[in-house]
């Protein structure tokens, strides 16, 4: 039973437009939600992370955005480059309970 | 600061063999976090372990085990290989057990023939 499910599973973007990943979740006691990125030939790297206490967190041109009573939050990417040609994970976890990650999000932005 | 190593990062067995990958996570974390990654299931859950005791095994056969040693090195085996357990093996490292920001190695890919 997939947890976290994650969506568009790939993406185009042009240069200086704004890359939007949604996920959407099924247990309501997960407190914590992370966006990770994977480069080819790597593992994924923590990118931005938010509680459900906060409805947005913008760090950078990376912001979350989080709706908990549709039980749902996105990665919304502004002016979107080249260098942020990537698989995003999105991610949610309980206290102690591992993280679960969606299917993954193959970001591809064109010049 | 070193990061997270797994090895070997590349291998090739084939099927009814048993197979062993290493991680040594960041110095000072204690918790080693291993998930499965395919490109059509994403990241799945294998085993987490804490202070060289397992806390959570996700949902995979007993053929999956692993380890944790005392310095926090960890190791998983597969035994028993099937094509369908050709995957890229990622083992991560926290500094505590709370959710916290994980740190990813680069992986053990594996091939069964």
């Amino acid at each position: 039973q997939q947890q976290v499910k994650q969506s568009p599973q790939s993406l185009i973007v042009q240069k200086g437009g704004i890359s939007i990943i949604n996920c959407a979740y099924e247990n309501t006691a997960f407190d914590y939600f992370p966006w990770y990125q994977q480069f080819p030939g790597k593992g994924p790297a923590l990118l931005i992370a938010i509680r459900p206490d906060v409805s947005e967190k913008k760090e950078g041109r990376f912001t979350i955005s989080f709706n908990k009573s549709a039980k749902q939050f996105s990665l919304h990417i502004m002016d979107s480059q080249p260098g942020d040609s990537a698989t995003y994970f999105c991610a949610a976890s309980n206290g102690y309970t591992p993280l679960v990650f969606g299917k993954g999000t193959r970001l591809s932005v064109i010049a | 600061k070193a990061g997270v190593t797994q090895t070997p990062r590349y291998l090739i067995k084939t099927r009814g063999q048993q197979v062993t990958l290493s991680c040594s996570p960041i110095s000072g974390h204690r918790s080693v976090s291993w998930y499965q990654q395919t490109p059509g299931q994403g990241l799945q859950f294998l085993f987490e372990y804490f202070s060289e005791t397992q806390r959570n095994k996700g949902n995979f056969p007993g053929r999956f085990s692993g380890r944790q040693f005392s310095n926090s090195r960890s190791e998983m085996n597969v035994s028993t290989l099937e094509l369908g357990d050709s995957a890229l093996y990622l083992c991560a490292s926290s500094l505590r057990r709370d959710p916290g920001e994980l740190f990813f190695g680069e992986g053990s890919r594996l091939t069964v023939l």
